[in-house]
């Protein structure tokens, strides 16, 4: 089972350009999730799409733009990355959003460097 | 705004011991606390989902416990062996999802 797949898994950055982060599921869940993690602070939420055709802010929004293609697809873009954006990004999955018993499943990362 | 916490942020045992993680939180208003591992260079895999109506939950060597009125969950690992090192994170389900920082386990052979 594939489960929740990003690519690319590795990439460096100069100021100023800008790239897209791709992520899909194979589990025809609803609810999509892109996060950032850095060193001590846990995941924070950037956007999220409880379902196809819709997308929301989430914690850290600023400088980023994310595209729900459809129910298997959910990009990020970095339109003019900036060394802040330098940090490892996961996409998720879930059946729903804020149930009781909704877990998230993960890919395994992007690693991105912006020099 | 919902805060989780975790302590410690680092924590080294030898094989064999039983231990726990701890997680707390500032709102009790949730839907749900899970636990997940993070092995390095890779995603979270999910461990254990503990509902708001529920006080545990178990899977094999690992038992979660939650106490909404406290703020507080632990995440019991019994006869820890070398392959439990990772790093174990909390989040909270409430208005949305809010991770813990995560406390990394070393269990030394």
């Amino acid at each position: 089972n594939a489960g929740v797949t990003q690519t690319p898994k590795f990439q460096v950055l100069k100021t100023g350009q800008s790239m897209t982060l791709q992520c899909a599921q194979d589990m025809n869940h609803n609810s999509m999730y892109w996060y950032r993690q850095d060193p001590g602070m846990g995941l924070r939420l950037i956007y999220y799409s409880a379902s196809e055709g819709t997308t929301d802010k989430g914690e850290v929004p600023n400088g980023y733009n994310v595209s729900r293609l459809n129910k298997r697809e959910f990009s990020l873009r970095l339109e003019s990355a900036a060394p802040s954006q330098t940090s490892v990004y996961f996409c998720a999955s879930s059946e729903m959003t804020r149930a009781t018993n909704e877990k998230l499943f993960f890919g395994s990362g992007t690693q991105l460097s912006v020099l | 705004k919902q805060e989780v916490t975790q302590i410690p942020a680092a924590l080294s045992v030898p094989e064999g011991e039983n231990l726990v993680l701890n997680c707390s939180f500032t709102d009790s208003a949730i839907y749900n606390l899970q636990w997940f591992r993070q092995d390095p260079g890779k995603g979270l895999t999910s461990l254990l989902l503990i509902q708001s109506s529920q006080r545990e939950q178990t899977s094999g060597r690992l038992n979660a416990s939650l106490d909404k009125s406290s703020g507080r969950s632990t995440l019991y690992i019994a006869a820890s062996q070398p392959g439990d090192s990772a790093t174990y994170l909390c989040a909270v389900v409430g208005n949305d999802m809010r991770f813990g920082a995560g406390t990394r386990l070393t269990v030394k052979p």
